[in-house]
């Protein structure tokens, strides 16, 4: 089974500017989390979504959104960007909801300049 | 709320030395917890977990309900086990980690 693959995997934006994150899980995960990484805070939750739904929210501000179609892929969406949203994007999957193993993609690395 | 605390972000031990890696977690409930590794250039990947009780690639780790931690220990330490270790708790919300611990193992 293919893992979880996530593109782009490098990106350079500028203050202001919007990005949009995408998210395949392995085939047949329905639920699909994303979390912030960076070297202070380490791995924050931002959102999970099941079954098209989003099941539940990180404590992050409104710029950040996402959603999730019919074929579990997600995409994630950081409007407005500012430099502390550099970071590492990771998204990951599970087969169902509220289980806590995860399989992680390699990440998409956000800078923001 | 949930928290998980690491309380060392770097631990270096000699290769053949036990290693003990800390953690401590906040919860009310009853929760599921577990460990996770990055190697160097690879992607996070699930280590153990306390419900299934086994041992991966030498390392355990018990559920102390008591003082509240989930310490992931091996008795002697290899070189590849040189890698970021977040431990991670799952309990009414999604899954909360740790802000991980460095181990470098020295040859």
């Amino acid at each position: 089974k293919a893992g979880v693959t996530q593109t782009p995997r490098y990106l350079i934006k500028t203050r202001g500017q919007q990005v949009t994150l995408s998210c395949s899980p392995i085939s047949g995960h329905r639920s699909v989390s994303w979390y912030q990484q960076t070297p202070g805070q380490g791995l924050q939750f931002l959102f999970e979504y099941f079954s098209e739904t989003q099941r539940n929210k990180g404590n992050f501000p409104g710029r950040f959104s996402g959603r999730q179609f019919s074929n579990s892929r997600s995409e994630m969406n950081v409007s407005t960007l500012e430099l502390g949203d550099s970071a590492l994007y990771l998204c990951a999957s599970s087969p169902g909801q509220g289980i806590g193993e995860l399989f992680f993609g390699e990440g998409s690395r956000l800078t923001v300049l | 709320a949930q928290r998980v605390t690491q309380p060392e972000k770097l631990l270096s031990v000699f290769k053949g030395a036990p290693v003990e890696l800390k953690c401590n977690y906040s919860y009310s409930g009853s929760p599921e917890l577990f460990w996770y590794v990055q190697y160097s250039r690879q992607r996070l990947q699930l280590l153990l977990r306390h419900i299934s009780r086994e041992s991966i690639k030498g390392f355990t780790a018990d559920l102390n309900k008591g003082e509240t931690s989930f310490h992931l220990k091996k008795p002697f330490a290899q070189e590849e086990d040189s890698a970021m270790y977040y431990c991670a708790l799952l309990g009414n919300t999604p899954l909360v980690f740790g802000k991980g611990t460095r181990l470098s193992v020295i040859a």
